[in-house]
């Protein structure tokens, strides 16, 4: 079955760390470029950070730069998202997402990162 | 930062009405635009990429136009599962997402 299957998410105090993990499976992983898209509650999505095919070229939203980092293992098809500083804004349902031709094609079912004290 | 703005904010229809979506970016993405379907407690689903080429599994009554700063996403009969929250998205510069475009039932 193709899918992406996200964990880690939680509740965290501001200034935290927690780090995200999302399954690949399906697909041939190492083909595609990979997202993080995060959605806060009552709002649209926004996109976080992607990483291209082989991990040499990555990109963030200006707000998490400095504070989040995307890698991935393309041995174990898997994605990861490294959140440090967690402000309270980053409160969101976090999705994996996959880069096909144009837009994200495929979406996992999100994990819920809360930032509170 | 590409911002893009859709409008209506919402969109009251009966089923079978014509639903017709805009989005207007605030410089040219070229073609790179998609548009999702988001239904409650689900993530969002992509309908439309390239502007204006349908995404696997899509149904033809989805469709959509447009290029440079003007797209438009057109229901043309709306089915009941097609009440939902619509979302515009550019990746010709980072990506970013519309506000959205609720579709409700009149």
């Amino acid at each position: 079955e193709v899918q992406l299957v996200e964990s880690g998410g939680g509740l965290v105090q501001p200034g935290g760390s927690l780090r995200l993990s999302c399954a690949a499976s399906g697909f041939t992983f190492s083909r595609y470029w990979m997202s993080w898209v995060r959605q806060a509650p009552g709002k649209g999505p926004e996109w976080v950070a992607n990483i291209k095919q082989d991990g040499s070229d990555k990109g963030y939203v200006d707000s998490v730069k400095g504070r989040f980092t995307i890698a991935r293992d393309n041995a174990k098809n898997s994605l990861d998202l490294q959140m440090n500083s967690l402000r309270a804004e980053d409160t969101a349902v976090y999705y994996c997402t996959r880069e096909g031709h144009g837009g994200f094609d495929m979406w996992g079912q999100g994990t819920m990162v809360i930032v509170s004290s | 930062e590409i911002v893009l703005t859709q409008s209506p904010g919402t969109l009251s229809l009966s089923p079978g009405e014509r639903a017709t979506l805009s989005c207007r970016a605030s410089q040219s993405v070229r073609s790179y635009l998609a548009w999702y379907q988001q239904k409650p407690g689900q993530a969002p689903r992509l309908l439309i990429y390239g502007a204006s080429s349908r995404a696997t599994g899509i149904p033809d009554r989805f469709s959509g136009s447009g290029s440079g700063t003007d797209f438009t996403l057109t229901i043309s009969g709306l089915e009941p599962e097609d009440f939902a929250v619509y979302y515009c998205q550019q990746y010709g510069n980072l990506k970013t997402f519309g506000q959205g475009t609720k579709v409700e039932v009149k």
